[in-house]
């Protein structure tokens, strides 16, 4: 079961571009990750967001937790090509259990 | 210092092996955790340790997984009877908080 959906699955834009990934759950998570992953490559920290309805902000990309911590948005305003790669979302659940419930994921290709 | 560190990156086992994939994590942390990551997919949760203690593993598929962490650094995933379904990227974290840092995964390929 699939507890975190995200969308879109694929994005591909051009240069200049602005775009949001979304990630969806009917469940509340105690925090609230976003990663990036390159290809070979693990998956690389960008944010933790802890609070509902907290924003955050790094550089080109903006972070939210919506309210009632079940869900959480990615924007990035005039993407570059540097920013390709897969974008995944991952909870902390409610109860004490430090594992992440991953999302699938969304690709995103920024074409030059 | 260092980050997580995995070996090795890449494995091509004969469905009937077994297979051992070894994790270093970053110096001090306290968590360590493996999770499976398959083509296209985002990563799923398999075991994780606090020092030497396996808290949960409850991700593991079957009991044909095993890991360990006897010093509470370290950490092995053995697969025993490798089976093509097995084959995937295996990612390994390790935390001292909340936030978990990941190695760069070793690709499992069963034969």
């Amino acid at each position: 079961t699939q507890l975190l959906e995200q969308s879109p699955q694929f994005l591909s834009i051009q240069e200049g571009e602005n775009l949001t990934v979304y990630c969806n759950s009917s469940s509340v998570f105690s925090s609230l990750q976003w990663y990036r992953q390159e290809p070979g490559e693990g998956p690389v920290l960008l944010v933790t967001v802890v609070t509902g309805g907290e924003v955050k902000k790094l550089k080109r990309l903006t972070f939210q937790f919506g309210d009632a911590r079940k869900d959480s948005s990615l924007h990035i305003t005039a993407a570059q090509p540097g920013d390709t790669g897969l974008y995944l979302c991952a909870g902390l659940t409610q109860g004490g259990s430090e594992k992440l419930v991953f999302g699938k994921g969304t690709k995103l290709t920024v074409n030059p | 210092g260092a980050g997580v560190s995995q070996s090795p990156r890449y494995k091509v086992a004969k469905r009937g092996q077994d297979v051992a994939l070894r994790c270093d994590p970053i110096s001090g942390h306290v968590s360590l955790f493996w999770y499976q990551q398959a083509l296209g997919q985002g990563p799923e949760f398999l075991t994780y340790f606090q020092n030497e203690a396996q808290l949960d593993k409850s991700g593991l598929p079957s009991d044909r997984f095993f890991a360990e962490r006897p010093e509470g650094s370290v950490s092995t995933l053995k697969i025993q009877r490798t089976q093509q379904e097995d084959s995937a990227v295996y990612l390994c974290a390790s935390s001292l908080y909340y936030e978990q840092y990941f190695g760069p995964g070793t690709r499992l390929t069963v034969t």
